[in-house]
């Protein structure tokens, strides 16, 4: 167990819907990373927060956004939903702001099966 | 333009032997690279790592190697348990600060038979 905590585990929704993905990150830790990882991809970086500010953009579509609250939970949120958009979204959490040590940990992740 | 490749989506090798993952990437100014497992249903969690001043780091049955000329670096396990059946990736960065992102390959899956 990470300590990062997603909801739901899985979803199936139909085009053109809107959810939200819900993420808790391990206890002190202040950045929060949002992965997609489909079918044959690696783990693409979506988008990144630190103590409630965003920091870093990634290969994140208009269509989405996210959000880090004072409670440094985090939402990732998928609108206007294409087929395309089904994939596993993994949360991670961070004490600092940098990805480049073994300081990362990841959620289990979430299903999102769009039909 | 995938900067962090890994050119083999699975591998299958008898449990004893070495698994040898490989890992190539393009983008000259990444100093930190890592490996991350991956088990059905769970998060990728962290393995093992290596910086850009080393060539070899060794942790238990886990070695990665690093050629910073050839762009390459590799996963070796040995020996091979069939409980190190998973998705391997493969991820570097560079940058300060925020600005430090991982970048993933697609990932290895290694199955170890029995």
């Amino acid at each position: 167990d990470s300590g990062v905590t997603q909801t739901p585990k899985h979803l199936i929704t139909a085009t053109g819907q809107r959810v939200t993905l819900r993420c808790s990150p391990r206890s002190g830790d202040l950045s929060v990373y949002w992965y997609q990882q489909s079918l044959d991809q690696g783990l693409q970086f979506l988008i990144q927060y630190y103590n409630g500010e965003e920091r870093a953009k990634g290969n994140i579509l208009e269509r989405f956004s996210a959000q880090q609250f004072p409670d440094l939970h985090s939402e990732l949120n998928l609108s206007s939903l294409e087929l395309g958009d089904s994939a596993l979204y993994f949360c991670a959490s961070s004490p600092g702001l940098g990805q480049g040590s073994n300081t990362i940990y990841f959620g289990e992740g979430s299903w999102l099966t769009v039909v | 333009d995938q900067q962090v490749k890994q050119n083999s989506p699975s591998l299958s090798v008898q449990e004893g032997r070495i698994s040898i993952l490989n890992c190539d990437y393009t983008n000259s100014m990444f100093d930190y690279f890592l490996w991350y497992k991956k088990y059905p249903a769970e998060g990728p969690t962290f393995l093992i790592s290596i910086s850009s001043i080393k060539d070899k780091n060794e942790d238990g049955r886990f070695t990665v190697f690093l050629n910073k000329s050839a762009k390459h670096l590799s996963l070796h396990i040995v020996p091979s348990q069939p409980g190190d059946s998973a998705v391997y990736f493969c991820a570097a960065s560079a940058g300060f600060g925020s600005a430090r992102q991982l970048t993933f390959g697609s990932g290895t899956q290694l199955t170890v038979l029995p």
